[in-house]
This record gives structure tokens, C-alpha cells and sequence, in this order.
């Protein structure tokens, strides 16, 4: 099963942007039948989708964030990278990076994990 | 936005007993609804996806049922390991726009 691990900063300043990188083993990053997604979990609070990516480079993303995200991937380095901008201390969170394996229709669900990567936004 | 609900908030169960928790969607996202588990300081793990089917590895005791709007993990017989938070996950939507439920934390009673 692939294994996946976050990595970036682990502290942003407000209003910079915040940039991680999810690193991929164990299977390609290009397989057909995978989207690729980042979720963050503020300290304490539930879980919230950011978004997903395809090995193509199509993306997704929740709407809320979309003016301020940016997803993409590298198949050469079997990794995918989030970047999110204009940080403020609400983007304070556990991110996570998961696979999304997908069903006939395209709709998919998150597994396996990343280990999660704290980031905290503070001067 | 599907909107995601789930009662109770926090369950408290004795080891060996039955636990059963609930999860409601604000529209219809068909059998397209996962559960996961997480414990403190570690990434969810799936459970269930298509709400019903147990992903590899997951023990027997773990089931899921519903569809529609209206959904069920019931743990048969609860396990020291099992108590944790546990979350559904509705990915009906295309494009995607996937929305969790807010966790009902299993604790020892």
C-alpha cells in the first residue's frame, strides 16, 4: 500500500503563504485510479477538506479556500504540493495529505493518510 | 454544500458492549458516505466507504449501513483500541465537494 508524508514549514507569518509538500511512496502518484488530497484539522476541531488533485493535474478545491489555494504535482518526484496564501491564524492546523482511491463513477474517499504536519500561523 | 451531522457527540460504552453511531446528511449523497477513526495524535484511518463496505484490515466488528440520508457504524462489540473519534465523510458530489461530520467521540463509560 503507498505511504504518504508530509513535509514544510512548520511555522508561517500572517499574510505569507504557507507551502507543504506531500511525498509519495510505495506506488505512483500517476495510477489512474487515484486522486490525490489535502484535509487540515485545526487544533482540537474537526476535519476539512482543502483539496484534490489528479496525477493529470486537474484540481479541485473547497470553495471556501479556492481564492487561496493552489494544489499540484510532480510525477517526476512522486510528490504533490499544497500552497495557501494570505495565512491568518484561522489556518492553523494539522494538514494532512491522503490518497483517494476511486470508485467506477470517479467519486473517491481518502486512504491511506499521511502522518500530518502541523502549521502555525503566528508572528 | 452537503452538510453533515452526527449524534451523539460523545458515547460512553463499556468494553464488550454494543456501540452505535449515527450520521445525517442535509441532502441524499447515496451510498456514497465513509467512516473513519482517529485517535489522539494520529491520522484518521478509513473504515467504511460506500457506506457499508470494510476497507482492508478492518475487523469484523466494525459495520456500516444506510443510505440516502440516514447512516449507522455500529461497533459489535467494543474493544479497548476502539475508543476514539469517529467520522463520516460524504463524497457524493461532482466536482468534488467533500464534507466530513463533525466526530462522535467514543469513550470508556
Amino acid at each position: 500500500q503507498v505511504q504518504l508524508q508530509e513535509s514544510g514549514p512548520g511555522l508561517v507569518k500572517p499574510s505569507e503563504t504557507l507551502s507543504l509538500t506531500c511525498t509519495v511512496s510505495g506506488g505512483s502518484i500517476s495510477r489512474s485510479s487515484y486522486y490525490w488530497g489535502w484535509i487540515r484539522q485545526p487544533p482540537g476541531k474537526g476535519l476539512e477538506w482543502v483539496g484534490s488533485i489528479y496525477y493529470s493535474g486537474s484540481t479541485h478545491y473547497n470553495p471556501s479556500l479556492k481564492s487561496r489555494v493552489t494544489i499540484s504535482v510532480d510525477t517526476s518526484k512522486n510528490q504533490f504540493s499544497l500552497k495557501l496564501s494570505s495565512v491568518t491564524a484561522a489556518d492553523t492546523a494539522v494538514y494532512y495529505c491522503a490518497a483517494a482511491p476511486t470508485d467506477d463513477y470517479g467519486r473517491c474517499w481518502f486512504d491511506p493518510w499521511g502522518q500530518g504536519t502541523l502549521v502555525t500561523v503566528s508572528s | 454544500e452537503i452538510v453533515m451531522t452526527q449524534s451523539p457527540a460523545t458515547l460512553s460504552v463499556s468494553p464488550g458492549e454494543r456501540a452505535t453511531l449515527s450520521c445525517r446528511a442535509s441532502q441524499s449523497v447515496s451510498s456514497n458516505l465513509a467512516w473513519y477513526q482517529q485517535k489522539p495524535g494520529q491520522a484518521p484511518r478509513l473504515l467504511i466507504y460506500g457506506a457499508s463496505t470494510r476497507a482492508t484490515g478492518i475487523p469484523a466488528r466494525f459495520s456500516g449501513s444506510g443510505s440516502g440520508t440516514e447512516f449507522t457504524l455500529t461497533i459489535s462489540s467494543l474493544q479497548s483500541e476502539d475508543f476514539a473519534v469517529y467520522y463520516c465523510q460524504q463524497y457524493n458530489n461532482w466536482p468534488p465537494l467533500f464534507t466530513f461530520g463533525p466526530g462522535t467521540k467514543v469513550d470508556i463509560k
